[in-house]
């Protein structure tokens, strides 16, 4: 499978525990993303990276988010003292710059994504 | 900022065809795609639109409207397991030069028998 892939599929943590989320993007793609997502909602962006440089970050990605991709390839995050606030489920996508033949430069493809329940 | 309205839930038949429409306000506007998600799994990417009219893939069509600030998504031939959230995601270039993807909230489609 040559898809995005997230780790863990599913997460149960107690609030004020850490967790750190891993994701492996297309071999290819130089951007990777971070979403959040909760119940009936589409999904919201929390930060990018182009290649190792994280690019932007949301205003929705408090001090407790941290985010690196140290080696342009795989990347993780990590939550910080999670409160029950933080329960959603977190999407990684990553996409081309350049030519993509199926949806233009930049279409984005989304791994299966990490639900994290904070208890 | 960008705002994005799509219809909560619909239903419809199996064999049937179903449109559902997204409006949207933007400015910067890049594209404009949709996804399918079915519960509990991540957003598929379906089909992209840049310029107006038509694209055709399969069972699946989008069309878009850049003035009219519209799109809309065709599944003809429905099947038990299009029933799944369909997402309208307008690209926009920020002031940071990001090309940003802001998501709809879905609309959740119920194909019956």
């Amino acid at each position: 499978d040559t898809g995005v892939s997230q780790d863990p599929r599913h997460k149960i943590t107690k609030r004020g525990q850490n967790v750190t989320f891993r994701c492996d993007p297309i071999s290819e793609h130089n951007r990777l993303y971070w979403y959040r997502q909760t119940l009936g909602q589409g999904p919201e962006f929390l930060t990018y990276f182009q290649n190792e440089a994280q690019l932007e970050k949301s205003r929705l990605l408090s001090d407790r988010f941290s985010a690196e991709r140290p080696k342009g390839s795989f990347s993780t995050l990590e939550i910080q003292r999670t409160e029950q606030g933080d329960s959603a489920m977190y999407l990684c996508a990553s996409s081309l710059v350049g030519l993509d033949p199926q949806g233009g430069t930049d279409t984005q493809y989304f791994g299966p994504g990490t639900r994290l329940t904070v208890l | 900022g960008q705002n994005i309205d799509q219809p909560t839930e619909m239903t419809a038949t199996e064999g049937a065809i179903v449109q559902i429409n997204c409006t949207y306000q933007t400015s910067g506007f890049n594209g404009l795609f949709w996804y399918q998600q079915h519960a509990g799994e991540a957003p598929t990417f379906l089909s992209y639109n840049v310029l107006d009219g038509l694209e055709e893939k399969g069972r699946f069509s989008s069309f878009l409207s850049r003035s009219k600030g519209y799109s809309y998504l065709l599944l003809k031939e429905l099947q038990m397991k299009d029933s799944a959230s369909y997402l309208c995601a307008v690209r926009s270039v920020m002031d940071t030069g990001r090309r940003a993807l802001t998501f709809g909230s879905g609309t959740r489609l119920q194909v019956q028998p």
